[in-house]
């Protein structure tokens, strides 16, 4: 199976950028994604990187892929109050049985006014 | 249009009981999942179904029963629920005949507790 990582907490100021970070195990995932979880909410998509590219943009989002470090990055520009919530890391694993998704335990971003 | 609605939103419960959860979803995917998400925010796969077979069935005590009717629906029983049952439980869909295969999308959660 796949372990990932996250670290658990991020604080930034309303504006900074933030940079959430994860490591991972299996390198047979195709697709590697990050989901947002507001409280009270669901896992929202955000975003999702095909495993033979280095960098996707999407506006404010940017993830950066080092598949030889295992690791992986999302980076918010311009942090608003609303993006506070935890972020997940996930990954799939090709190798073995259809759909599975291994998760990271979330990192708790918060931004301060 | 909600995607992948889950029903219901809360479940307050006594111990012992017997309860069921259901999910739909209106993406016209053929795979649906149930997680879990414990008190530490930690989620794990139970279930998948592909066209309503069973594909991935992790260690789940077998009071955890799920059923699929049709591709559209992944509901789930549990029988005689225990304390250590509370959590989020989310229900997910994929569509694994596209190139966007393994994206998953989630329903909003049930919140169980179980007292």
């Amino acid at each position: 199976g796949e372990d990932v990582e996250q670290s658990l907490f991020l604080s930034v100021r309303e504006g900074d950028s933030s940079v959430i970070n994860c490591t991972y195990t299996d390198s047979s995932s195709t697709y590697l994604y990050w989901y947002k979880q507001e409280p009270g909410a669901g896992l929202q998509l955000l975003t999702y990187i095909f495993s033979n590219m280095d960098m996707k943009q999407d506006q404010r989002l940017t993830v950066l892929l080092n598949k030889k470090d295992k690791h992986l990055s999302l980076r918010i520009a311009d942090t608003q109050t609303g993006d506070s919530a935890i972020y997940f890391c996930a990954g799939g694993d090709r190798g073995s049985t259809l759909g599975r998704l291994y998760f990271g335990r979330g990192t708790q971003l918060t931004v301060w006014p | 249009d909600t995607a992948v609605s889950q029903t219901p939103k809360y479940l307050v419960t006594q111990m012992g009981n017997d309860k069921s959860i259901k999910c739909e979803q209106n993406l016209g995917h053929d795979t649906m999942y149930w997680y879990k998400q414990d008190s530490k925010k930690f989620l794990k796969i139970m279930f998948s179904y592909n066209n309503k077979e069973l594909i991935i069935n992790e260690t789940v005590p077998n009071r955890f029963s799920p059923k699929s009717p049709d591709k559209a629906h992944l509901n789930l029983h549990i029988n005689s629920l225990e304390l250590g049952d509370s959590a989020v439980y989310f229900c997910a869909s994929s569509d694994y005949g596209t190139a966007d295969q393994e994206t998953q999308y989630f329903g909003p959660g049930t919140r169980l507790l179980v007292l």
